[in-house]
Parts: C-alpha cells; sequence; structure tokens
C-alpha cells in the first residue's frame, strides 16, 4: 500500500525494556520525522531526519534513539522505557522541495509503559 | 522562534452553524501554513496549504484564508461529521520544520 504506515498500532511495555517503533513510507520522500502527542501539549518533536544516515534532535530527544539507513524507513527506540514516555507516536514525511514541505502523517503507535 | 496560537481551544456548533476556526502566527518569513484535520485515534489529515497572504483554498465545507498574522478555517453549514481536530502549523526560513499549533476541538451537534 502506498503511503506511510506504523507498527505495532499498540504496544504495552515494562518500564526499563527497549522498544522500537517502526514507520515506513512509500513516497521516497526525503524528511521523516518522529513526533509525540500528549494531552496538554499538542504535537511535539522527538527527532527528524534530512535524508538516510542524517538524522537531527527536535525538542524532545532525550530516552530516544533513531537511524535512517534507508530512505523508506525510520524507527524509533527507545532504549529504556519509563512511565513518561507513555504516549501516542506519530511518523510523519514530508518531500520539502523548494515550493512544498506539507508533511504527511502516519496512523500513529500507541504505547503504554507500565 | 516560530510561534502558532489556535482559538477557541473548543468550539460546539450546531449542524448548519457556520463559524471560523483563528490560528495566529509568529514567523521570520513565512514558507507556508498548514491545516489538518485529526480524528480521535488516528494521525493528522492534511487539509490544506497556504503560501502567501491573500491566498484562499477550499475543500468540501471548509475555507482556508491567510493574511500576514493569522489564517482562519471557515465551517459552512458543518455537519456532525466535520466534528475532529483542527490543527494549524506554520514553517519559515529555511526550515524544513513546521510549528504546530495546540489545536481546536470542534463539536458538531446535530
Amino acid at each position: 500500500d502506498a503511503g506511510i504506515t506504523q507498527s505495532p498500532r499498540y504496544k504495552i511495555t515494562e518500564t526499563g525494556r527497549q522498544v522500537t517503533l517502526m514507520c515506513h513510507q512509500t513516497w521516497s520522500h526525503s524528511y521523516m520525522f518522529w513526533y509525540r502527542q500528549d494531552l496538554g501539549h499538542g504535537l511535539r518533536l522527538i527527532y527528524y531526519s534530512a535524508a538516510a544516515d542524517i538524522t537531527d534532535k527536535g525538542e524532545v530527544p532525550d530516552g530516544y534513539v533513531v537511524s535512517r539507513s534507508k530512505t523508506e524507513n525510520f524507527p524509533l527506540t527507545l532504549e529504556s522505557a519509563t512511565r513518561s514516555q507513555t504516549s501516542v507516536y506519530f511518523c510523519a514525511s514530508s518531500e520539502s522541495d523548494s515550493r512544498t514541505d506539507t508533511q504527511y502523517f502516519g496512523p500513529g503507535t500507541r504505547l503504554t509503559v507500565l | 522562534e516560530d510561534q502558532v496560537t489556535q482559538s477557541p481551544e473548543a468550539l460546539r456548533l450546531q449542524e448548519g452553524e457556520s463559524s471560523s476556526l483563528n490560528c495566529s502566527y509568529t514567523v521570520s518569513g513565512l514558507r507556508g501554513l498548514f491545516w489538518y484535520r485529526q480524528d480521535p485515534g488516528k494521525g493528522p489529515e492534511f487539509l490544506f496549504t497556504l503560501y502567501s497572504a491573500g491566498e484562499e483554498k477550499e475543500k468540501e465545507r471548509l475555507k482556508a484564508t491567510l493574511t500576514k498574522k493569522e489564517s482562519f478555517l471557515h465551517i459552512t453549514a458543518p455537519k456532525p461529521e466535520d466534528s475532529a481536530t483542527y490543527l494549524c502549523a506554520v514553517s519559515s526560513g529555511g526550515s524544513y520544520i513546521p510549528t504546530f499549533g495546540r489545536g481546536t476541538s470542534l463539536i458538531v451537534h446535530p
């Protein structure tokens, strides 16, 4: 299917465990993003990537690690999950050419850390 | 630093009662202003991109307009299926990283 997909859609884990959230896009967009969305905070940028092997921190990067070895994939890893990382995580991508930088979002992953 | 403020935070309308959502922004050189719709449990869905003051775009019952300081999302004769959270975002200068507002939660009663 064309578009942007995330897996898993729901995940329950325990404090201290490592968790990886997957994101895959089929448009060959150069930019990819990870956000978390919490009540009272709106969307907050965790990390973004301008191209394969190029990543940079966003507003709330602590406790998260990303990689981008292929243009179409952008996994987000929580190295040692904490309760404060319970949230809904959205992946997005954009073309980011000189005219258009509209972001397109995946369906989200709801993560619960017990 | 770019700033985006959306108002009101929540809006309740009767079916057919037209209204507008506001997005005020402060940026250094606007690249684009984006409107998204987000349904509960889903990711934001792209609606419009506006690039310059005076620009307008329409889609069904929605019309987005842009001035140098704010954007409005006008909803004409809304239906219950228009109920959602509407997000506004801006990008500026050489950055491809948009700044999002907190959103307006719209409920349309039948």
